[in-house]
């Protein structure tokens, strides 16, 4: 069964400091990968988004994540961070092969994020 | 454009008894998840409709059930409830096509 790991549960840094959230995966077939994100008092929202092609994915306010299949991993970058990104951070994986009329999006336990002005 | 809504915002039961959570669907979306978000366990995915049907369930006893309207909404049923069942249940609805989720804001429920 897929799953997904998300091994930093609480990260603190300040302002302008850069910032990588790890992600692994367990799932030996094609994948779509999301991060999503929850910000204080807000609906979880799509920050982005990988299916096919280029490995090194944008999303929006400066956000980007980079695709390594050997690695299973998707981890989420930003280089500096700010006030305005305290949240808490969420990797989901869907499988998209065979079956992906049944596939599910599964979601990681959340990082939270706390930065410091 | 109204987003997906659930009701009740809280719910409070006692053990053994039975909660019923609902979700409307942004309008245009046909599927919709159910996720626990339980203290420290991130989303557990509890369903999945679509179409009007169940295409896929996690690993949660058969005590939690749903279903999926003609109009794509839907509803989450707990029977027997137990004390560790207390967490946010979040909905989300996205298009057949498109496999962006969109969240409501939840339902909170506490099991006394």
């Amino acid at each position: 069964a897929q799953s997904v790991s998300q091994h930093n549960h609480h990260v603190i840094l300040s302002e302008a400091a850069s910032l990588e959230l790890g992600c692994n995966y367990s799932y030996g077939g094609t994948v779509n990968l999301f991060w999503y994100v929850q910000y204080p008092g807000q609906h979880l929202q799509l920050l982005l988004k990988y299916f096919s092609g280029d490995p090194l994915v944008k999303g929006i306010k400066g956000f980007e994540a980079e695709f390594i299949k050997s690695k299973f991993s998707f981890n989420l970058r930003k280089p500096s961070v700010q006030w305005s990104d305290t949240a808490e951070y969420f990797c989901a994986v869907k499988d998209s092969g065979r079956y992906s009329s049944a596939s599910k999006i599964i979601f990681g336990s959340g990082t939270r994020l706390s930065i410091r002005p | 454009e109204a987003g997906v809504t659930q009701s009740p915002t809280h719910l409070i039961k006692t053990r053994g008894q039975q909660a019923t959570l609902r979700c409307s669907p942004i309008s245009g979306h046909t599927s919709v998840y159910w996720y626990q978000q339980a203290l420290g366990l991130g989303l557990q995915f509890l369903l999945w409709y679509d179409e009007g049907e169940e295409r896929n369930r996690g690993n949660f006893p058969p005590r939690f059930s749903g279903r999926q309207f003609p109009n794509y909404s839907s509803e989450l049923n707990v029977n027997a409830l137990e004390l560790e069942d207390s967490a946010l249940y979040l909905c989300a609805s996205k298009t057949t096509d498109n496999e962006k989720l969109f969240f409501g804001s939840g339902t909170q429920l506490s099991v006394l």
